[in-house]
């Protein structure tokens, strides 16, 4: 899988849009950028994730660029409770492979 | 729906005991199963994965073992537990896409 940088925090306003980003600049055709997040003592819970086009769901929108090499994950109206450690990861599709490694993440701090 | 059970929640250990945390998964065949410890303040560390019953790839050279006797059990051993062992495992389900985990077991060794 494609190894993934992201800032090791950042700070967010309540009520403001959080926008995350990822660095993926050796992500290959069949890997899919997948984002989850890990509040203080439990299971990481999954957002959301895409291969090239754009997507958004109930919980956030992810950006990809055109050339695939960053993305970033969009939390329209961020709340206190969306405080946690973010992952974004770049793992092959389940026909290529199975694993699921999680880097350092981003500490996304929402302040009121 | 599928759902992932760990137990048990919290777990305290003395050094050279032995371990077994068991992790069941329900509503779904053949899945992917995951462990993974996180230390306290560090990032989730991939222990061992499973594809199927008996297949078991080993991440990390460590004191752990772990086992799937059936398809959707996953179980992490150990003969004889050190202080470095100390930390939250969680267990992780996934099938096509998203993986999905469980609520995780705090262990202390003392």
């Amino acid at each position: 899988d494609a190894k993934t940088t992201q800032p090791p925090s950042m700070d967010c306003a309540e009520g403001r849009a959080a926008n995350l980003p990822c660095n993926h600049s050796t992500i290959s055709g069949n890997e899919y950028v997948y984002w989850y997040r890990q509040i203080h003592s439990q299971g990481p819970q999954y957002i959301i994730h895409g291969l090239k086009n754009n997507e958004t769901n109930e919980m956030a929108s992810l950006i990809i660029t055109e050339d695939r090499k960053s993305s970033t994950l969009i939390l329209p109206h961020a709340t206190l409770r969306d405080t946690a450690v973010y992952y974004c990861i770049a793992r092959a599709s389940y026909l290529y492979g199975n694993k699921l490694v999680f880097g350092a993440g981003t500490i996304l701090r929402v302040k009121s | 729906s599928q759902t992932i059970h760990q137990w048990p929640a919290t777990l305290v250990q003395p050094v050279g005991s032995p371990l077994s945390l068991e992790c069941t998964v329900e509503g779904t065949s053949n899945p992917n199963l995951y462990w993974y410890r996180q230390a306290a303040g560090r990032g989730l560390q991939l222990l061992f994965y499973s594809v199927g019953i008996g297949q078991i790839s080993s991440e990390v050279p460590q004191n752990l073992s772990a086992s799937r006797p059936q398809d959707r059990q996953f179980i992490l051993s150990s003969k004889k537990l050190l202080l470095s062992d100390s930390g939250f495992y969680l267990c992780a389900w996934s099938v096509t896409t998203e993986a999905f985990f469980g609520q995780g077991t705090r262990l202390t060794v003392v």
